[in-house]
């Protein structure tokens, strides 16, 4: 089993929906980082976190250290929002090492 | 903003070629890391470095080595390159220290080995 699960895979949507992608895991961690992969590779740190909430425009991330669950919200979503988003975990031993999810495909059609 | 650069966007080698894959950031970061992606598996650890001339192997150090002469530049090397290293290699830095710091990638290299 994976030490980091999201969930969905894929997901396709309209334009304007709210998106809720989620991430689940199993060790302990310092942190949990929240990253967007366009279709040309490169990959965008979005979010670290370690507690709480964040947000940062039309995107928020929330954390629950209990539960070991994150999800990473887009509201009023857009095409341009469609790309790869992909969970990763701080371990608590490992320095800045991190271990990461294998992704969510998301599509937003006009 | 932080700038991680990789030499290469696409490359394509033969078998048993000798690859070597550059990268180079320019924010003075002590960290620096190699991955590989791949569809269905995700990023995958294959070596990093906590300063130069140190490095510790990944998850997946097997047919890589890697070398760090200089600070701010962080070399991927296949040794004979084969098939099942055709992926996508992605480079990352970040600064050192206790409290958790965001990691800069780089845009990437898409590798094809024949």
């Amino acid at each position: 089993k994976n030490e980091v699960e999201q969930s969905p895979q894929n997901l396709t949507a309209q334009e304007g929906e709210f998106i809720t992608i989620n991430c689940s895991y199993s060790v302990g961690i310092s942190a949990l980082h929240w990253l967007q992969q366009h279709p040309g590779g490169g990959i965008v740190s979005l979010f670290m976190l370690s507690s709480g909430k964040k947000k940062h425009g039309r995107l928020i991330a929330t954390i629950n250290i209990q539960e070991k669950h994150s999800s990473l919200h887009i509201t009023a979503s857009h095409p341009r929002d469609s790309a790869v988003y992909i969970c990763a975990v701080q371990l608590l031993q490992g320095a800045q090492k991190l271990v990461f999810g294998q992704g969510t495909r998301l599509t937003i059609n006009p | 903003d932080v700038k991680v650069t990789q030499s290469s966007r696409y490359l394509v080698k033969r078998t048993g070629e000798k690859v070597f894959l550059e990268c180079v950031q320019d924010m003075d970061h002590e960290n620096m890391f190699w991955y590989r992606q791949d569809p269905g598996l995700g990023l995958r650890l294959i070596y990093f470095s906590y300063d130069v001339k140190m490095k510790e192997k990944g998850d997946i150090p097997e047919g890589y080595s890697v070398s760090r002469e200089k600070k701010e530049r962080f070399s991927l090397i296949l040794e004979s390159a084969s098939t099942n290293q055709t992926s996508m290699y992605l480079c990352a830095s970040t600064a050192a220290g206790f409290r958790n710091q965001p990691q800069h990638f780089g845009d990437g290299t898409r590798l094809s080995i024949l």
